[in-house]
């Protein structure tokens, strides 16, 4: 089975454009985590999806947005990019079975430079 | 809410010698505790993890962890450093609540010596 796959693997933007980045869950997989990793802040959640519905969204500013479609993919969306959001994009993705926790796994990330 | 200390940012050991990784964590209720691995350019992946059965957790590449609910530690462990386990680790806990998410300790660096 393939793993998490993260488009594009690496990214250069200048302040104030905007960005999407791309998930690709494993097969059978519903729900999606993004996480943001900086060498400062350490892995920060961002938000959850689940059945194409935010679930659990992090202390993130209203600038970071995300969606999910109909076969489990996500894409995440930065606005008004600033330096400060250069980091590792984390996706991470979970097969639901019920209430019992639900391994993730890790997608190799998206790394966003921001110039 | 859930938190995670890890105590040193970088341990260095002698090839042959025991890793020691700490991990303390902060829960108001039974927590999920897991250990991950980052290598360079690389995602997280999953060494072991903690689900309220056996106490003593073994994971992959000769890893494993105590679960100390007395001290609330989740110390990772292996008797002999290899130059492959050269890496970033990073302890994480969440709950029991289904898509509670993965809060994450700040991680330690990991260096071998030959």
């Amino acid at each position: 089975k393939a793993g998490v796959t993260q488009t594009p693997r690496y990214l250069i933007k200048t302040r104030g454009q905007q960005v999407t980045l791309s998930c690709s869950p494993i097969s059978g997989h519903r729900s999606v985590s993004w996480y943001q990793q900086t060498p400062g802040q350490g892995l920060q959640f961002l938000f959850e999806y689940f059945s194409e519905t935010q679930r659990n969204k992090g202390n993130f500013p209203g600038r970071f947005s995300g969606r999910q479609f109909s076969n489990s993919r996500s894409e995440m969306n930065v606005s008004t990019l600033e330096l400060g959001d250069s980091a590792l994009y984390l996706c991470a993705s979970s097969l639901e079975v019920g209430a019992s926790y639900n391994e993730q796994f890790f997608g190799p990330g998206t790394r966003l430079t921001v110039l | 809410a859930q938190s995670v200390t890890q105590l040193g940012s970088h341990v260095s050991v002698s090839e042959g010698a025991l890793v020691l990784l700490r991990c303390n964590y902060s829960s108001s209720v039974p927590p999920y505790l897991f250990w991950y691995v980052q290598y360079p350019n690389q995602g997280l992946q999953l060494l072991l993890k903690y689900t309220s059965a056996a106490t003593l957790v073994k994971g992959i590449n000769g890893f494993e962890a105590e679960f100390k609910k007395s001290e609330t530690s989740f110390h990772l462990t292996k008797p002999s450093a290899h130059m492959s386990d050269a890496a970033e680790y990073f302890c994480a806990v969440t709950v029991n609540s289904g898509n509670t998410p993965l809060v994450f300790g700040k991680g330690t660096r990991l260096s071998v010596i030959a």
